[in-house]
């Protein structure tokens, strides 16, 4: 079945930095790639998508981009503010028919610090 | 729209109890899925349904049931609840047939004693 890695498990960024998360994930077949930020006591909520039919995508402050090649995927966030610390969680989907199913990483503990 | 509802917030059980926990969404999706969240293991798949009448197992589907009788509700049984099953239970849903873009639950918190 499909394993995802990712780090680094916390990470600690000044205010106004960017920050980086990388996801690696092993099933070649996987074709879809979830972000989802859970701030404390919250639910997940997905806040960017990308499918493997694409290398990058962007939305204001946050971009996502896919190495399909060496099976990675990585998540950024630019000009960081208070409201971005959160645990974050990357996904990697796989479309093996009778078994379709999101698979998540560990998560990353991002706080920014003010 | 309320989304995906759950019910309840927090439980206690011993060990050995049963119980259900409640899953509800509005929006008609097809596809539902239960995960368990414990600290430094992510999210992980226990069940999941692509529609009414149809379950299957995901990851970790030892000690717990599903059932889904109609396109809104997905309840999750814990048969004889362990120390092992305390965690946070989200449930989801999905527009898609294969569980794309799942928007989650509040979350139940469970502890086992």
């Amino acid at each position: 079945g499909e394993n995802v890695e990712q780090h680094p498990s916390t990470l600690s960024v000044q205010e106004g930095d960017s920050a980086v998360i990388k996801c690696t994930y092993s099933d070649s077949a996987s074709n879809y790639f979830p972000w989802y930020k859970q701030e404390l006591g919250k639910r997940p909520q997905l806040i960017i998508d990308i499918r493997s039919n694409v290398g990058e995508k962007k939305d204001q402050r946050i971009a996502v981009t896919l190495n399909k090649t060496a099976k990675h995927f990585s998540l950024h966030i630019t000009e960081t503010q208070p409201e971005d610390s959160a645990v974050y969680f990357c996904a990697a989907f796989s479309p093996n028919f009778g078994n379709e199913k999101l698979t998540f990483g560990t998560g990353t503990r991002l706080t920014i610090i003010p | 729209n309320a989304g995906v509802t759950q019910t309840p917030k927090f439980q206690v059980l011993k060990t050995g109890q049963s119980m259900t926990l409640q899953c509800a969404q509005d929006m008609n999706h097809e596809y539902m899925s239960w995960y368990r969240q414990d600290p430094g293991m992510g999210l992980r798949l226990i069940h999941y349904s692509v529609g009414a009448g149809i379950t299957d197992q995901g990851e970790v589907p030892n000690g717990y049931n599903v059932s889904r009788s109609t396109t809104e509700d997905f309840p999750l049984r814990l048969l004889s609840a362990a120390p092992s099953q305390t965690s946070v239970y989200f449930c989801a849903s999905s527009p898609t047939a294969g569980g794309l873009e799942q928007y989650f639950g509040p979350g139940t918190r469970l502890t086992v004693t």
